[in-house]
């Protein structure tokens, strides 16, 4: 079966840093997405890790340990703006399969 | 680019009556998805296309849904007879070869039956 795991809710507090995980057991994996969904809004496109290690993209960077079923998303320097849901996403064979979304909120 | 065109954004409907929600991907993708988002439930694929061929309907809830691609520029996923269980936000993405840069997501169809 296909199961991804992530915390339901965090909150934060602006210029912090935190860090959201993910667990995933899927059959055919072949990588690991982190998208941000703000409410009312689209899915985008935040990281990708094919790989084991850490991929930095400015105050973003995300994790992969393939071998643990385990992935990460840091944000640092949190800004208000940064309040949404982050969304843990296993690429199946040749689709995406998502967790439920972890809600995030950045208080001042 | 336009992005990916969803219409219409918000449908209110009535129990028992046809729903069609429509899809035009960004031109010159090859995938095209539907899904289902729900606060208990998250995000779920429900079919996906490939060069207008669907290669996987195992997440269509019951044949009360179909989906169609008559070409490489529209979708529609419709809903025959509608229940108030399929109130969700239906989001239509695509991509480019295996989703090795992402989906594309359009700005979803927010669908409540009563």
């Amino acid at each position: 079966g296909q199961n991804i795991d992530q915390p339901t809710e965090m909150t934060a507090t602006e210029g912090a840093i935190v860090q959201i995980n993910c667990t995933y057991q899927t059959s055919g994996f072949n990588g690991l997405f982190w998208y941000q969904q703000h409410a009312g809004e689209a899915p985008t496109f935040l990281s990708y890790n094919v790989l084991d290690g850490l991929e930095e993209k400015g105050r973003f960077s995300s994790f992969l340990s393939r071998s643990k079923g385990y992935s990460y998303l840091l944000l640092k320097e949190l800004q208000m703006k940064d309040s949404a849901s982050y969304l843990c996403a296993a690429y199946n064979t040749d689709k995406l399969i998502f967790g439920t979304g972890t809600r995030l909120q950045v208080f001042p | 680019d336009a992005g990916v065109i969803q219409s219409p954004r918000h449908e209110v409907t009535e129990m028992g009556q046809e729903v069609t929600l429509r899809c035009k991907p960004i031109s010159g993708h090859d995938y095209l998805f539907w899904y289902r988002q729900t606060m208990m439930r998250g995000l779920e694929l429900l079919i996906y296309f490939n060069n207008n061929v669907p290669i996987d309907d195992s997440g269509m809830p019951e044949d009360r849904f179909s989906a169609k691609m008559p070409n490489a520029s529209f979708s529609t996923l419709k809903i025959q007879p509608s229940e108030p269980r399929d109130s969700a936000v239906y989001f239509c993405a695509s991509s480019l070869g295996m989703a090795l840069y992402g989906y594309t997501f359009g700005s979803g169809t927010r669908l409540t039956v009563v």
